[in-house]
């Protein structure tokens, strides 16, 4: 079935470090492919996504690309920040038709110390 | 910003007991979405909703769970006998015919 791994965590890194949180992901047909981050006590935010092939999702200084050849989407900035502190999660949706199930990888902790 | 709000924040119940965990999606929303999440592991898809019906649910959405829209405001999930394994963090969700589901903050379920 459809899944999506990340790369282990946590992720320690000084301020204005470069980032990269890997993403791959299994699935049929054409994903749409997000990243969401969380931070302490709040729900999942959106940060940046992408539906098809070679689109890159970009906000906040973060980016990611769809790579359908290596079925991948990392999660780039570079240079973090303290406030980038956060679990963040890649995420991929199915085909249109579907139900909107997003399908979670098991989420990667950043801690960013100044 | 309208934002998806969930209650309670925690609940602690004990096992075999029924609990109600409440979700208000954003008000012009017509998907919804329960999540759980266990501790130190992926956020799982639970059941959809769209129109009044479930659209799909997983392999953890058995018997003992169901899902109801009462008013057209509120969205619940309510478990009828807890067990130890359900305790998780329970995230709503909802959408707009377009893909960005809005989260809520969760609702953290501990079951003694």
């Amino acid at each position: 079935g459809d899944s999506v791994t990340q790369m282990e965590g946590p992720v320690t890194l000084s301020e204005e470090a470069f980032l990269t949180i890997n993403c791959t992901y299994t699935a049929t047909g054409y994903p749409s492919l997000f990243w969401y981050v969380q931070y302490p006590g709040e729900g999942l935010q959106l940060l940046l996504k992408a539906t098809k092939a070679d689109d890159k999702g970009s906000n906040k200084g973060f980016e990611a690309t769809y790579r359908k050849e290596t079925t991948s989407f990392h999660l780039e900035k570079g240079s973090v920040q303290v406030s980038d502190s956060a679990v963040y999660f890649c995420a991929l949706k199915r085909d249109p038709g579907n139900t909107g199930k997003l399908i979670f990888g098991q989420g990667t902790t950043l801690q960013v110390k100044p | 910003e309208p934002e998806v709000t969930q209650t309670p924040s925690h609940q602690v119940t004990q096992m075999g007991q029924e609990v109600i965990l409440r979700c208000v999606p954003i008000s012009n929303h017509l998907y919804f979405y329960w999540y759980r999440q266990i501790l130190g592991q992926k956020v799982e898809f639970l059941v959809s909703f769209y129109n009044n019906e479930i659209s799909e649910k997983s392999e953890i959405f058995d018997d003992q769970f169901s899902v109801e829209r009462p008013d057209g405001s509120n969205f619940t999930l309510k478990i009828r006998s807890t067990k130890l394994e359900d305790s998780a963090m329970y995230f709503c969700a909802s959408r707009r015919e377009e893909e960005t589901q809005y989260f809520g903050p969760g609702t953290r379920l501990l079951v003694l």
